[in-house]
C-alpha cells in the first residue's frame, strides 16, 4: 500500500530564511496534495500536483512533483511569521483515498 | 457557496458508549469523506460515501459504520468506543471525480475525547 513520509517532522526557521520540505512517497501515485493546518484547526487546501513535473507557486510557497522519483517538495521563500502551521502532504491511493504523512509542523521566528 | 460543516465541535464521551458524527457537504458535493486525526499524527482514511452506499474504507473495525442521506449530508458512527478513538474526526466532501482533481474540502473537524 502507498506510504508517505515527510521530513523534517520539525522546522524552526527565522523569518526572512528559505527552507524547503520533502515529500516522498512508495508506490507509484500520480496525484499529490498539499495542505495547511493550524492548530485545532481543519485542513486548507493548498496545491494540487496532478502530473509529473507540476510547479505550482501562491505567494511564498512553490510546490513541485517529480513521479519518477516519488518525491515532491514545498518550498518556502523568505518565510514570515504567519506561514507557521503544520503542512502535510497526501499521495492518492486509488481514486477516493488519500494518504496523509505525518505533518512538519513549521515555526517561523521572528 | 457553504463549505462542509461538522457537528457537533466537542464531544466526551465514556469508554465503552456509542457515538454519531454529522457533517453536512459543501453545496454540490455528492461524495463524502472521514478521516480520524489522532494527536500529532496525520488524518486516517475511514471511509467513503457516494450515492448513499459506501466505496471505499480504511482499515478501521466495523465498530465504525457510516450513512449517507439523500441531500448527501452523512453521519459516523463509533460502537463500544475506546481510549485510542480520541481524536478529530474530519469530514470532506467532493464532486464525484473532482475529489482527485481538485482535492477535497475538509470541514472544522469534531474534536472526540473518550474518557
Amino acid at each position: 500500500e502507498l506510504k508517505v513520509e515527510q521530513n523534517p517532522l520539525f522546522l524552526s526557521m527565522q523569518e526572512g530564511k528559505n527552507y524547503t520540505i520533502y515529500c516522498n512517497y512508495s508506490t507509484t501515485s500520480d496525484r499529490l496534495y498539499w495542505y495547511r493546518q493550524d492548530p485545532g484547526k481543519s485542513l486548507e487546501s493548498l496545491f494540487v500536483l496532478l502530473s509529473n513535473g507540476a510547479v505550482k507557486q501562491e505567494g511564498r510557497l512553490m510546490a513541485s512533483l517529480d513521479t519518477k522519483a516519488r518525491l515532491s517538495t514545498l518550498h518556502i521563500t523568505a518565510a514570515v511569521h504567519d506561514l507557521s502551521a503544520t503542512y502535510f502532504c497526501a499521495g492518492a491511493s486509488g481514486t477516493y483515498k488519500y494518504i496523509f504523512g505525518t505533518g512538519t509542523r513549521l515555526k517561523v521566528l521572528a | 457557496e457553504t463549505g462542509v460543516t461538522q457537528s457537533p465541535t466537542h464531544l466526551i464521551k465514556t469508554r465503552g458508549q456509542q457515538v454519531t458524527l454529522r457533517c453536512s457537504s459543501q453545496s454540490g458535493h455528492n461524495t463524502v469523506s472521514w478521516y480520524q486525526q489522532a494527536l500529532g499524527q496525520g488524518p486516517q482514511f475511514i471511509f467513503q460515501y457516494y450515492r448513499e452506499e459506501e466505496n471505499g474504507r480504511g482499515n478501521f473495525p466495523p465498530r465504525f459504520s457510516g450513512l449517507q442521506f439523500p441531500n448527501y449530508s452523512s453521519e459516523l458512527n463509533v460502537n463500544a468506543l475506546e481510549l485510542d478513538d480520541s481524536a478529530l474526526y474530519l469530514c470532506a466532501s467532493s464532486l464525484e471525480g473532482q475529489g482527485a482533481v481538485r482535492g477535497y474540502t475538509f470541514g472544522s473537524g469534531t474534536r472526540l475525547t473518550v474518557v
